[in-house]
């Protein structure tokens, strides 16, 4: 059975500073990754993707990606207290007409 | 904007009842759409992945009598939870990807069912 693993938290950051949010995946086979920012009681928002190994800069947002010991993870630079969420980690296994598999997220808070 | 849109966001009603859900994408055209659940303080769950023209495929332990899907165009899939009951009451999440199949997965609003 597909597993995604993140710790649920809660992750306290001070404003300004980085937030590192680590996810690891049962899935050797497992070809994308996806990080989603999720508010409460809203649907997700897809913050980054990635798919090779190494790194992946966004802005503020870099995603990480090591196949070999089966771990993303995610990080914020200068953290702004609308970062405060819950961050959900997903992986798929093929193409594009398989679903994602999600972890159960890490709730992030940015304290000003 | 949105690329996906769903509707109704809120739902309340009796046990027993049915309820459709649609889920439109916005501007482009998908294959293939993805429906979603989430419970409280629990991740998403992907119950079923929806295909253009035939049957939608299910995951284990999802009831496809129970949750029927329809695609039948390239822009619209429908969930409708048939006889509805309590434990059905959840938060349904679409999504498509835009741009291609590989790309990633775009969510919908998603509906906040709740059963009486």
């Amino acid at each position: 059975q597909k597993e995604v693993e993140q710790n649920s938290g809660p992750l306290s950051v001070p404003e300004g500073a980085i937030a590192s949010l680590n996810c690891t995946y049962s899935d050797r086979g497992s070809q994308s990754f996806f990080w989603y920012r999720q508010y409460s009681g809203k649907s997700p928002e897809l913050i980054m993707f990635i798919y090779s190994n190494g790194d992946k800069e966004d802005g503020r947002f870099t995603a990480q990606l090591n196949k070999a010991s089966q771990y993303v993870s995610l990080l914020i630079r200068d953290s702004q207290p609308s970062d405060s969420a819950t961050y959900l980690c997903a992986v798929r296994s093929g193409g594009g007409a398989d679903g994602l598999t999600f972890g159960k997220g890490t709730h992030l808070i940015i304290q000003p | 904007g949105a690329v996906v849109s769903q509707h109704p966001s809120w739902v309340i009603c009796k046990s027993g009842t049915s309820v459709k859900i649609e889920c439109r994408s916005l501007d482009f055209q998908a294959t293939t759409m993805f429906w979603y659940r989430q419970f409280p303080k629990q991740s998403l769950m992907l119950m079923a992945t929806s295909n253009e023209g035939s049957k939608a495929t299910y995951e284990q332990g999802v009831e496809k009598d129970k949750f029927l899907i329809n695609h039948a165009s390239l822009t619209l899939s429908t969930l409708t939870v048939t006889s509805a009951h309590p434990e059905d009451s959840s938060f349904y999440i679409c999504s498509a990807a835009w741009g291609g199949p590989d790309q990633p997965q775009h969510f919908g609003d998603g509906t906040r069912l709740s059963i009486l």
